[in-house]
């Protein structure tokens, strides 16, 4: 069965530093990873996505994200964070075939930005 | 573009009730889904449905039904509310992979069985 870990509960990072948001899942075909933000009561808005191709990818607000299959990850990555960015992240999984539709997110890391 | 509209935004039942939580999108949209989020576990998949008449189970479909008689609606039914159900509901849609394939979400439904 698909599954999505997000080891780090919280996190906290002083505004202007660089951030990293731990992903890795598993799943038994070709995966399709998603990153996911949620500012408080709000819904989520996608960050990024990967289907195929360059394991590089670009998403909004200046996030970007890589797939490594040798080691089930797809880390989250901003070069300076700012304090608009503090919210809760979830990475997800989904396959193609009849996967797709069913997306499995992991638990979220909380961003918390210090001045 | 309204995008994904769901209602009400807060609701408050008593063990026992029922009730249905709307959720409808104006992007044509053919896969809708419900989640369910509670604290430290994420969201969790409900039912989900690849296009008008095709309905599916999700991960904890146990208490709740779902129909898709149109692209655009996709309605979930809460049969007799329990306190276990207490927690926030969230419909997204997508257009799969064939489009964006991000799922575009709702902005959610706050629940409170007592």
């Amino acid at each position: 069965a698909q599954s999505v870990t997000q080891p780090d509960i919280h996190i906290t990072v002083s505004e202007g530093a660089s951030l990293e948001l731990r992903c890795n899942y598993s799943y038994g075909a070709t995966p399709y990873l998603f990153w996911y933000v949620q500012s408080p009561g709000q819904g989520l808005q996608l960050l990024l996505k990967y289907f195929s191709g360059d394991t590089l990818v670009q998403g909004i607000k200046g996030f970007e994200a890589e797939f490594k299959r040798s080691q089930s990850s797809f880390n989250l990555r901003k070069p300076s964070v700012h304090w608009s960015d503090a919210a809760e992240y979830f990475c997800a999984v989904g396959g193609d075939g009849t996967g797709f539709q069913k997306l499995v997110f992991g638990t979220g890391t909380r961003l918390l930005v210090s001045p | 573009n309204a995008g994904v509209t769901q209602t009400p935004k807060f609701q408050v039942l008593k063990t026992g009730q029922s009730m249905t939580l709307q959720c409808a999108q104006d992007m044509n949209h053919e896969y809708m889904s419900w989640y369910r989020q509670d604290p430290g576990m994420g969201l969790r998949l409900i039912h989900y449905s690849v296009g008008a008449g095709i309905t599916d189970q999700g991960e904890v479909p146990n208490g709740y039904n779902v129909s898709r008689s149109t692209t655009e609606d996709f309605p979930l039914r809460l049969l007799s509310a329990a306190p276990s159900q207490t927690s926030v509901y969230f419909c997204a849609s997508s257009r799969g992979v064939r489009g964006n394939g991000g799922y575009t979400f709702g902005s959610g439904t706050r629940l409170t069985v007592v």
